[in-house]
């Protein structure tokens, strides 16, 4: 299975910061197949980006991923005091569908 | 405004069949083509996608729970389940119910577009 490892496990930013997440898979695929949510605690994750760079209907362009091959990234460019959360990684490329363990954004 | 909401006993007893329902409003899983499944979020093991059903009844499961693991949808209450059988401690954990998109390239079950809030079962005597 592939295995995804997020860094840092936690980021502590302030509003108006630049937050860039990283995600490394264990074996290479295609980035067609790369997704990543927000998680806020009791509410529903969000999908933010499908396919390393594609933002569906309604995600804010501050969200941007790119990447390709094992190392993939999540930027968001200016924080905004709604975007403190977990975020994930998650591969679609190969059973079975497998996640990042999250990093959390925190405010500092 | 498709929503996913998930419902079930919140304690589950080991040994037992972990049951859960996922009620879907504003889309119908008979005609959407779309794949409808869950995942779980436990402390010792993060985020574990379980696996889908598709409109047509096909299933994909992870391979580590396949031997335990039943989704099925009911296409008259537009809802669908999972059964998870000889639960244990180990399957105690929130679990979402989500739609997942099929990719494009390949059919197969692809990134999750729609979640619900989740559910907390735990598994205990």
């Amino acid at each position: 299975e592939i295995v995804l490892t997020q860094s840092p496990g936690t980021l502590s930013l302030s509003p108006g910061d630049r937050a860039t997440l990283s995600c490394r898979a264990s074996q290479h695929f295609s980035s067609s197949f790369l997704a990543w949510y927000q998680h806020k605690p009791d509410q529903a994750p969000r999908l933010l980006i499908y396919g390393t760079s594609t933002r569906p209907t309604g995600i804010p362009d501050r969200f941007s991923g790119s990447g390709s091959g094992t190392d993939f990234t999540l930027t968001i460019s200016r924080l905004e005091p709604e975007d403190f959360a977990m975020y994930y990684c998650q591969q679609y490329a190969d059973s079975p569908r497998t996640f990042g363990q999250g990093t959390k954004v925190e405010i500092k | 405004q498709v929503r996913l909401q998930e419902s079930g006993p919140g304690l589950v007893k080991p040994s037992e069949t972990l049951s859960l329902i996922c009620t879907v409003s504003g889309a119908s899983i008979k005609s959407s083509s779309h794949y409808w499944g869950w995942i779980r979020q436990s402390p010792g093991k993060g985020l574990e996608w379980i696996g889908t059903v598709y409109t047509d009844g096909r299933n994909h499961y992870n391979p580590s729970l396949t031997s335990r693991v039943t989704i099925s949808g009911d296409m008259s209450k537009n809802h669908f389940s999972l059964n998870l059988t000889s639960a244990t401690a180990a399957d105690t954990g929130v679990y979402f119910c989500a739609r997942h998109s099929p990719d494009f390239w390949t059919g197969t079950p692809g990134y999750m577009d729609v979640w619900g809030k989740g559910t907390t079962v735990i598994v205990s005597s």
